[in-house]
């Protein structure tokens, strides 16, 4: 079964500090791989996905995820957070459940951001 | 509009007492979900519906029981409803196929007393 870990449960970073939130996955084939933001009081929303390709992938809002294979990470970065991007973040690995996806979210890491 | 929408947003509740949470989405998806997030944000997924018809069923108490009419509404109905069943409850939908990525509701409140 697959499995993702978000080391981090809470980071806090500067306006205008660049960002890095982690994320390790487990899964025996290739995985696709999901960064979703959730504010206070909203369901999730989709950031990016990884599934083959360019490792380096783009998102919305100026985010973006390497994948590496060899250390089964998915870590999602930003070079300058803005305060709107406080907010929960869930990294997720999607794999096939009998012919269809099945998606398995991390714990999430919660991010502030101070002035 | 809104893509997926879920209703009630908030929903405080007896134990021992049957509610529902009704959800629909306008865009066309294939596949819909249920999933529960807890106090610690941890999201678990409970139910799937593919084309109105059952294609995953986590391990979860035989209180609750989905619905899919069609394929744009998926309902959650919980039986006799106890205090651990507080928690959000989000429904979200997918078009088919692998790697699609899920779009969420808003997400029901439901806090049982």
């Amino acid at each position: 079964a697959q499995s993702v870990t978000q080391p981090d449960i809470h980071i806090t970073v500067s306006e205008g500090a660049s960002l890095e939130l982690r994320c390790n996955y487990s899964y025996g084939a290739t995985p696709y791989l999901f960064w979703y933001v959730q504010s206070p009081g909203q369901g999730l929303q989709l950031l990016l996905k990884y599934f083959s390709g360019d490792t380096l992938v783009q998102g919305i809002k100026g985010f973006e995820a390497e994948f590496k294979r060899s250390q089964s990470s998915f870590n999602l970065r930003k070079p300058s957070v803005h305060w709107s991007d406080a907010a929960e973040y869930f990294c997720a690995v999607g794999a096939n459940s009998g012919g269809y996806q099945k998606v398995t979210f991390g714990t999430g890491t919660k991010l502030q951001v101070i002035p | 509009d809104t893509a997926v929408s879920q209703t009630p947003k908030y929903l405080v509740t007896q134990m021992g007492n049957d509610k529902s949470i009704k959800c629909e989405q306008n865009l066309g998806h294939d596949t819909m979900y249920w999933y529960k997030q807890d106090s610690k944000k941890f999201l678990k997924i409970m139910f799937s519906y593919n084309n109105k018809e059952l294609i995953i069923n986590e391990t979860v108490p035989n209180r609750f029981s989905p619905k899919s009419p069609d394929k744009a509404h998926l309902n959650l109905h919980i039986n006799s409803l106890e205090l651990g069943d507080s928690a959000v409850y989000f429904c979200a939908s997918s078009q088919g196929g692998q790697g699609s990525g899920y779009t969420f509701g808003s997400g029901t409140r439901l806090t049982v007393v």
